[in-house]
């Protein structure tokens, strides 16, 4: 079946240092893969998304690669702020399900 | 341009009494879906809708659960009777319709929290 797996939290950093969260999934065929951000009292939002093998999503300082050799999409940034404190989610979609697959969630917290 | 918008943003019942959430849509979007988050875990799809019709509702409790979406716009969940296991976040979201099983970005609300007691 379709399933995404996530790096357990929470995860406490300090502010600029290097973020990392793991995603691998389980999926036949070619998923899209994607990263949702849930601020604190917010809505889930796209953060980004890769739709093929190799192809990298970014926006606002974070990325992702699309391996399907590992099977993974993790999350990155280079210096994180305070500002970044949420909760990230790792999803896939798969064609013909037309339905989201989350993993866990990841709590991060940046502090100064 | 409003985004989803839930209501309540909080419910606090006892347990075997009803509730329902409403939520409506970004204008223009075909596409609603209900997820349920538990506590520490990702959203799970209930029930999605294309316009007013249920299209996959395979996950949906239909012994107390009921959606609907009159004239493929606002829409309501309902929990009759609700349980202790139904504590949890749900969350509606819209999008544009798929085309050719493509992914269209699902907007999310802000979620409705449900504790039963």
């Amino acid at each position: 079946g379709n399933s995404v797996t996530q790096m357990e939290g929470p995860v406490t950093l300090s502010e600029e240092a290097f973020l990392t969260i793991n995603c691998t999934y389980t999926a036949t065929g070619y998923p899209s893969l994607f990263w949702y951000v849930q601020y604190p009292g917010e809505g889930l939002q796209l953060l980004l998304k890769a739709t093929k093998a190799d192809d990298k999503g970014s926006n606002k300082g974070f990325e992702a690669t699309y391996r399907k050799e590992t099977t993974s999409f993790h999350l990155e940034k280079g210096s994180v702020q305070v500002s970044d404190s949420a909760v990230y989610f790792c999803a896939l979609w798969k064609t013909g399900a037309n339905n989201l697959f989350f993993g866990t969630g990841t709590r991060l917290t940046v502090i100064p | 341009e409003a985004g989803v918008v839930q209501s309540p943003r909080y419910k606090i019942i006892e347990k075997k009494q009803p509730v329902a959430f409403w939520c409506n849509p970004i204008s223009g979007h075909n596409t609603l879906y209900w997820y349920r988050q538990n506590l520490g875990q990702g959203p799970e799809l209930l029930i999605r809708y294309e316009n007013e019709e249920a299209v996959d509702d395979s996950q949906l409790p239909k012994d107390r659960f009921s959606a609907e979406r009159l004239k493929g716009v606002d829409s309501t969940l309902k929990i009759q009777p609700a349980e202790l296991g139904d504590s949890a976040v749900y969350l509606c979201a819209s999008s544009l319709a798929p085309t050719s099983g493509g992914y269209n970005e699902q907007f999310f609300g802000p979620g409705t929290r449900l504790t039963v007691l």
